[in-house]
């Protein structure tokens, strides 16, 4: 089955600087990669995602990058805010296979310091 | 999106004993997850709530600990049975709908017991 390899498990950057969450999968048959945000006491938000037919998707701040050759993706979030500070899950799945499952990253706690 | 309203929100149980949540969407949708976060994990994946069929559990999830409904297209319960403290966890209700890609989630139910 898939796995997916998410770091770091916490990262702490400076109110206005940048963010950058990394992910590996193993099946080269995902094909569509989301990001959640979860804050604390809610579920999961889906803030962006990508499939394997493009390299790069931008939404405002946010931004993620698909390398399907080296099976990894990223998520960018450029100046950083307060509201930024939560955990932030990468998933990948396999779009038309039986099922759909998401396999999740193992999570990265943001800290945005004011 | 779609709007998923689970029931209750949190709960705190005696062991032994067994709870079952609610997971309400406002469209019909035509996948529906269950999910369990431990404290500070990821999120993994119970099972695929089928309707009009049973679930589909993943490896390490049987039928006689979570036994899960799906009696049409909007609604769907899972029961956590006979309780332990390990089962102390936040339980997520997920759907995926049709030809879309995107999977929301619920609010979560966050799952006490002592």
């Amino acid at each position: 089955g898939e796995n997916v390899e998410q770091h770091p498990s916490t990262l702490s950057v400076q109110e206005g600087d940048s963010a950058v969450i990394k992910c590996t999968y193993s099946d080269s048959a995902s094909n569509y990669f989301p990001w959640y945000k979860q804050e604390l006491g809610k579920g999961p938000q889906l803030i962006i995602d990508i499939r394997s037919n493009v390299g790069e998707k931008k939404d405002q701040r946010i931004a993620v990058t698909l390398n399907k050759t080296a099976k990894h993706f990223s998520l960018h979030i450029t100046e950083t805010q307060p509201e930024d500070s939560a955990v932030y899950f990468c998933a990948a799945s396999e779009l038309a296979a039986a099922g759909n499952k998401l396999t999740f990253g193992g999570g990265t706690r943001v800290l945005v310091k004011p | 999106s779609a709007v998923i309203s689970q029931k209750p929100s949190r709960d705190i149980c005696q062991r032994g004993t067994s709870l079952t949540i609610q997971c309400q969407v406002d469209s019909q949708v035509t996948m529906m997850f269950w999910y369990r976060q431990q404290p500070g994990q990821s999120l993994t994946l119970i099972a695929t709530a089928n309707q009009g069929s049973e679930a589909t559990y993943e490896s390490g999830f049987v039928i006689d600990k979570f036994p899960i409904s799906r009696p049409n297209l909007t609604f769907s319960t899972l029961t956590v049975s006979n309780m332990s403290p390990e089962d102390s966890s936040i339980y997520l209700c997920s759907v995926r709908g049709g030809a879309r890609t995107e999977a929301f989630f619920g609010q979560g139910t966050r799952l006490t017991v002592v």
